[in-house]
């Protein structure tokens, strides 16, 4: 079985410019999660999707913004990019199935950001 | 306020040495969950094991055992007989509110030394 994969695995983008990440979860997973890990620091919680809606949101600025699709895959996308946000971007995914839920979450191997 | 502290940030050990890596966290619900995740240098989570607040068992997997202690808000991680593989940053996290938020601590980086 397929685990969660991510494209693309290295991006770099220079400030101002815009950038789109994408997710695909375990197959039979409703629940893609977005995390970001600066260089050296532990991970930060951006987005959280469920069947196609936003379920949850970590304390990120607008311009960090995504969408889940109807097969469950996952985009998130950064606009107007400053040099604070390169960083290393983790994708997760969970059978996540109501409140209540608990189970864990899956990681992809991550899509590296260079923003200069 | 939810918060997961994991007070060693970097340790490093000899080959064959024991090693606890500590989690203490914060939560005011009852009902929540406890994770441990390692990441290799190759940079991609590796799930470790889920523990509810409701089950103090401590468990035990190969080299790894876990020691979860309610009453100091512990979720401790062992590892026996360390060696050069188990080389990587290890994470703890909590979920509460219900599986909707989720919090993740700053790691603990281990070095194991041959």
């Amino acid at each position: 079985e397929a685990g969660v994969t991510q494209s693309p695995t290295h991006l770099i983008k220079t400030r101002g410019q815009q950038v789109t990440l994408r997710c695909s979860p375990i197959s039979g997973h409703t629940s893609v999660y977005w995390y970001q890990q600066a260089l050296g620091l532990g991970l930060q919680f951006l987005l959280w999707y469920d069947e196609g809606e936003e379920r949850n949101r970590g304390n990120f600025p607008p311009r960090f913004s995504g969408r889940q699709f109807p097969n469950y895959s996952s985009e998130l996308n950064v606009n107007a990019l400053e040099l604070e946000d390169s960083a290393l971007y983790l994708c997760a995914s969970s059978s996540f199935t109501g409140e209540g839920t608990y189970n864990e979450q899956f990681f992809g191997p991550g899509t590296r950001l260079t923003v200069l | 306020a939810q918060k997961v502290t994991q007070a060693q940030t970097e340790i490093s050990v000899v080959e064959k040495e024991d090693v606890t890596l500590d989690c203490v966290y914060e939560t005011r619900d009852t009902t929540y969950y406890l994770f441990w995740y390692k990441q290799p240098p190759s940079g991609e989570l590796v799930f470790l094991i889920r523990r509810n607040s409701f089950d103090e068992q401590n468990e035990i997997s190969g080299r790894y055992s876990w020691n979860f202690q309610k009453s100091t808000s512990s979720f401790n991680f062992t590892i026996t007989a360390s060696q050069v593989v188990d080389s990587a940053v290890y994470f703890c996290a909590l979920t509460y509110n219900y599986g909707q938020n989720f919090v993740f601590g700053p790691g603990t980086r281990l070095s194991v030394l041959p």
